[in-house]
């Protein structure tokens, strides 16, 4: 059984278009983030939410937006797609902030074109 | 600039050499993870270091983090291709966690 599932593993889309990418962990975890790893494999924090707080990366847009329908799943949406966007996301999931580790999903490849 | 810096960023090796890689920092983390990522997956855990001066060992791999919280190095005995991978350091300072700028070691059978 995958611990932290996401989907689509690969996503290629025009600009201008609305996506979205799914997220679950089946890890029991209470806390869950959305990661963008850059060309250089730089990886920086999008989002990160639990059952009380969502916490925003300040630099990250508006465009994006982490939406939760339960504690297991973490989606990311992401309106008017730029060529900048193109990336590699990856969601994971940890106890409380993390402090033993994250789990992270295998990525998901976002080609804008 | 980056609060994590790795050094080297590129590392090629032949099979059955050593080789440290080194996570470095001038702030205080509380805690320090590393994570090896391989091509097309998520990055996974190998190990959380918590104690200024601290050593882990995971078969072939020693992690050490520095005395004063601020470093820690990987080095690896008698690398393999497996061994092949993107090498991440992470740290907690309490409230959030920083990746590293990251290590890509490629071991050449």
């Amino acid at each position: 059984d995958t611990a932290v599932s996401q989907t689509p593993k690969y996503l290629v889309t025009q600009m201008g278009n609305d996506k979205s990418i799914k997220c679950e962990q089946n890890l029991g975890h209470d806390t869950m983030y959305w990661y963008k790893q850059d060309s250089k494999k730089f990886l920086k924090i999008m989002f990160s939410y639990n059952n009380k707080e969502l916490i925003i990366n300040e630099t990250v847009p508006n465009r994006f937006s982490p939406k939760s329908p339960d504690k297991a799943h973490l989606n990311l949406h992401i309106n008017s797609l730029e060529l900048g966007d193109s990336a590699v996301y990856f969601c994971a999931s940890s106890h409380g902030t993390g402090v033993t580790g994250y789990t992270f999903g295998s990525g998901t490849r976002l080609t804008v074109v | 600039t980056q609060l994590l810096e790795q050094s080297p960023q590129f590392l090629s090796i032949q099979e059955g050499e050593n080789l440290t890689v080194y996570c470095n920092s001038s702030s205080v983390f509380s805690s320090l993870q590393w994570y090896r990522q391989e091509p097309g997956e998520g990055p996974v855990l190998l190990v959380t270091v918590v104690t200024g001066g601290e050593v882990k060992k995971l078969k072939r791999l020693t992690f050490q983090f520095g005395d004063a919280r601020k470093d820690s190095s990987l080095h690896i005995t008698a690398a393999q291709p497996g061994d092949t991978g993107l090498y991440l350091c992470a740290g907690n300072t309490g409230n959030q966690f920083y990746f590293g700028t990251g290590t890509s070691l490629t071991v050449i059978p």
